[in-house]
């Protein structure tokens, strides 16, 4: 089981511009999140899926969007990219049944915006 | 509404001292607790968790946390420091009923001097 991977692992953008970061898992979880990390503020969330084609906001949503059209995968999208979106970016993976809800993080992208 | 706080964003310890990492949680409902690791570069991964089972758990890499409901505290310990055991440590608390979302803490970075 390769578990929870994200793409891509860097990547450097310009103001204003668009791109998204695609998380897969193999661990046929219902549950799935988007964090961002920033130094000194742990891990906030930012979108959150508890199954197929449903999603909600987190903590902090704003200037994000994520859909969930398959199961194992959620994709973050950044539709125009600003300096305070300069992050570490984590997806995690939960499941119902495997009580109580301990979270299976991919490795995490580093996004820069210029 | 349910938080986590992590007392002291830098611990450092010498090999083959204590460690004590601590946390203390607020939570409307018997929480679940867990503590993460985070070496670098990488995404977090677990080292243990509270499900109500027992009051002491032991994880990996011979950490272990007691639970203390009277305290709502959920501290995390190691008898003797390894040179590996450097890396930043997150505590989180989770309500079983709200899609398994997590609350973290900030985080507590461990050093460990030879």
């Amino acid at each position: 089981n390769a578990g929870v991977t994200q793409t891509p692992k860097f990547r450097v953008l310009k103001t204003g511009q668009s791109m998204t970061l695609l998380c897969a898992q193999d661990m046929n979880h219902e549950y799935m999140y988007w964090y961002r990390q920033d130094p000194g503020m742990g891990l906030r969330l930012i979108h959150y899926s508890v199954g197929e084609g449903t999603t909600a906001k987190g903590e902090v949503p704003d200037g994000y969007n994520v859909s969930r059209l398959k199961k194992q995968n959620f994709l973050l999208g950044l539709e125009s990219a600003a300096p305070s979106q300069t992050s570490v970016y984590f997806c995690a993976s939960s499941s119902p049944g495997q009580g109580p809800y301990e979270q299976y993080f991919g490795p995490g992208t580093r996004l820069t915006v210029t | 509404a349910q938080s986590v706080t992590q007392l002291g964003s830098h611990v450092s310890v010498s090999e083959g001292a204590l460690v004590l990492l601590r946390c203390n949680y607020s939570s409307s409902v018997p929480p679940y607790l867990f503590w993460y690791v985070q070496y670098p570069n990488q995404g977090l991964q677990l080292l243990l968790k509270y499900t109500s089972a027992a009051t002491l758990v032991k994880g990996i890499n011979g950490f272990e946390a007691e639970f203390k409901k009277s305290e709502t505290s959920f501290h995390l310990t190691k008898p003797s420091a390894h040179m590996s055991d450097a890396a930043e440590y997150f505590c989180a608390v989770t309500k079983g009923t709200n899609a398994g979302k997590s609350t973290f803490g900030d985080g507590t970075t461990l050093t460990v001097k030879p």
